[in-house]
């Protein structure tokens, strides 16, 4: 089946511009996770979707970034006046919460993002 | 909060030599623990993970991890590179129980084989 799917796979933007970020999960996922993987940072967490629980921000770095989930499935992530720090590969995960135990996240390919 | 160690970014061995990535966690309570892989210009992979259970976790393309505890320690191992190993590995860990799994990672070590 179809695996987790981000667009665009490259945006390149001039700073101080916003950006849009899409993820469509994986059919059936009720959760969804954005991470952010740069070079001074490494990968980091950002936000946690699931169902239609309050979503967890504690990863935003500033409140630039916002992020939304329509209808439980699509999610898009998007930087406000963004800055040449906001660079960086962001990636969307998806996983189901289907019986107990840990359930695996998918990852997709990411989408970089170059801020210039 | 949680936390993982990978000391240093890059290792080097030679094809057929044994492949040994250290990690160490920090978390007020046993964790889930994971190695995911990344190859060149791809997305993350899981390669294996430790939840309950058997403390010795094989995965796939024969690698291996041991939770240990004592050491608040996961290190992958591979008895045997192979030049397609070639990618960077990352540690993480996630909060045992409840649903939001988010993943810490580590700073990721880039493999290299030599032939």
């Amino acid at each position: 089946g179809a695996g987790v799917s981000q667009s665009p796979s490259n945006k390149v933007t001039e700073k101080g511009k916003d950006v849009e970020l899409r993820c469509d999960p994986i059919s059936g996922h009720t959760a969804l996770y954005w991470y952010r993987q740069s070079l001074g940072q490494g990968l980091e967490f950002l936000i946690y979707f699931q169902g239609n629980s309050a979503p967890d921000k504690s990863g935003l770095p500033s409140d630039r970034f916002s992020a939304e989930r329509t209808g439980g499935s699509v999610s898009t992530l998007t930087i406000q006046r963004t800055q040449q720090e906001d660079s960086a590969v962001y990636l969307c995960a998806s996983s189901s919460l289907a019986g107990g135990g840990y359930n695996e996240q998918f990852f997709g390919p990411g989408t970089r993002l170059t801020v210039l | 909060a949680q936390s993982v160690t990978q000391l240093g970014s890059h290792v080097s061995v030679s094809e057929g030599a044994l492949v040994l990535l250290r990690c160490n966690y920090s978390s007020s309570v046993p964790p889930y623990l994971f190695w995911y892989v990344q190859y060149p210009n791809q997305g993350l992979q899981l390669l294996l993970k430790y939840t309950t259970g058997a403390t010795l976790v094989k995965g796939i393309n024969g690698f291996e991890a041991e939770f240990k505890k004592s050491e608040t320690s996961f290190h992958l191992t591979k008895p045997s590179a192979h030049m397609s190993d070639a990618a960077e590995y990352f540690c993480a860990v996630s909060p045992s129980g409840g649903a939001n799994s988010k993943l810490t990672f580590g700073k990721g070590i880039t493999l290299s084989v030599r032939p």
